[in-house]
């Protein structure tokens, strides 16, 4: 089946540093990734959509100078947490259609855990 | 905003007895896809089902059963004969954009 990678799997960081994560789609070309973030013991809740080529889509409530979304090619796309503090501690999930467009069968990166100290 | 709607928090039940994992959608779409994941203490999810809507026939793949009812937009999950290992957390979804519910604790005790 499809992978999805995602690097790193976790990472502390000091309040104020930046941070970066990288989702890569392994075996197909992902022209829309999606960033999902996760608190402990509570649900994904999708932050914004990547799109190649174009800039980002964010949901409501979701800091676009904050968590900066670059969709580098048609297997990468990278999430920047820049001047992190430790609310912005929390699971994060990228998720890639193997269809552009189609979100019935996504694929999943195993999950990057942020630690802001 | 259209919410799955997952009313169990948390399910505790003992080895070999058999769960039903409750989720129930709204939705104004006619074409949507439901599906259910596992969250192991790893983070990783686990995709287990992807069910569309016009295709209410029930599934079952080993212990694990799926009841998809349009009428009262649930998609319940039964896991018959639970083992240890499918203690986790339960999430059920739809599209069109994937959103998810707000997850099920399993445990089961041995």
């Amino acid at each position: 089946g499809a992978v999805v990678s995602q690097h790193p799997s976790r990472v502390i960081c000091k309040s104020g540093t930046s941070v970066k994560i990288e989702c890569r789609s392994l075996d197909f070309q992902a022209t829309t990734m999606f960033w999902y973030r996760q608190f402990p013991k509570q649900s994904l809740m999708l932050m914004a959509t990547s799109n190649e080529g174009s800039k980002a889509t964010y949901e409501q409530g979701v800091e676009k100078d904050k968590f900066l979304i670059n969709h580098a090619s048609l297997t990468l796309s990278t999430l920047t947490v820049t001047s992190a503090h430790p609310e912005d501690s929390s699971f994060y999930i990228c998720s890639a259609p193997r269809l552009a467009g189609v979100s019935n069968e996504q694929f999943f990166g195993p999950g990057t855990r942020l630690t802001v100290l | 905003a259209q919410k799955v709607t997952q009313a169990q928090t948390e399910i505790s039940v003992v080895e070999k007895e058999d769960v039903t994992l409750d989720c129930v959608y709204e939705t104004r779409d006619t074409t949507y896809y439901l599906f259910w994941y596992k969250q192991p203490p790893s983070g990783e999810l686990v995709f287990l089902i992807r069910r569309n809507s016009f295709d209410e026939q029930n599934e079952i793949s080993g212990r694990y059963s799926w009841n998809f009812q349009k009428s009262t937009s649930s998609f319940n999950f039964t896991i018959t004969a639970s083992q240890v290992v499918d203690s986790a957390v339960y999430f059920c979804a739809r599209t069109r954009q994937l959103t998810f519910g707000s997850g099920t604790q399993l445990t089961v005790l041995p």
